[in-house]
């Protein structure tokens, strides 16, 4: 493993539910990401947090609302999503200009 | 736009053989650039990166050339093995812009 972890690694909900993402890094790193990853597309940045504070917003929809208590730790909380926000949930960390570690992934599926 | 992507969706090569996968980027102000691999069901595992003012890297391997004149990097694998089935995808970065720019991916697959 990367030193990145995301927990659950599977998911499957309501689109009236709520529900969150967690990820977890143990690598001393300063900058937590977000990325949406669908079929065939390449990955899309959603948010981006360095040292702790919201850096990067990419017009994201307000269903999705990320949370960053501390510099390991970063949240996704979901709610009301569509069908179309199913995808694959990556958590990604890094350290200055030195290259993104990825967790292994939520796959999110909206019913 | 900007964008960074990858001239074929899959490559398949015999095992042995060296495979190369190619990547053109369009941002003139990306000066750092990295290779993934990410096999089915995880995350994207890093594999080399490279910064603008090289033009060649190598591991173990693998070998990173990077031609910044027409925006073009290449990803080369030797004596390809199954495990390096995966798909393989490339991203640029510019400095302090939190901001990496993926391509699409090509699915390699070694032929025993």
């Amino acid at each position: 493993e990367t030193g990145v972890t995301q927990t659950p690694r599977h998911l499957v909900m309501g689109m009236t539910n709520k529900k969150s993402l967690k990820c977890e890094q143990h690598l001393g790193h300063n900058a937590m990401y977000w990325y949406k990853q669908s079929a065939k597309k390449p990955l899309e940045l959603m948010f981006v947090y360095s040292l702790e504070e919201r850096v990067e917003n990419n017009s994201v929809p307000s269903r999705f609302s990320p949370e960053c208590p501390n510099s390991s730790h970063l949240f996704l909380h979901l709610h009301t999503l569509q069908p179309e926000d199913s995808a694959l949930y990556l958590c990604a960390s890094s350290h200055g200009d030195r290259p993104q570690f990825f967790g292994p992934g939520t796959r999110l599926t909206v019913l | 736009g900007e964008s960074v992507g990858l001239h074929l969706p899959t490559l398949s090569v015999q095992e042995g053989d060296n495979s190369i996968i190619n990547c053109a980027y369009s941002n003139s102000a990306s000066d750092y650039f990295i290779w993934y691999k990410q096999e089915s069901g995880k995350g994207p595992q890093f594999i080399i990166d490279i910064r603008s003012n090289m033009d060649k890297r190598q591991g173990q391997r693998v070998t990173v050339l990077l031609n910044k004149t027409v925006k073009h990097l290449s990803l080369q694998i030797a004596a390809t093995q199954p495990g390096d089935s995966a798909v393989y995808f490339c991203a640029g970065y510019t400095s302090g812009t939190y901001k990496y720019i993926f391509g699409t991916g090509t699915r390699l697959k070694v032929l025993a």
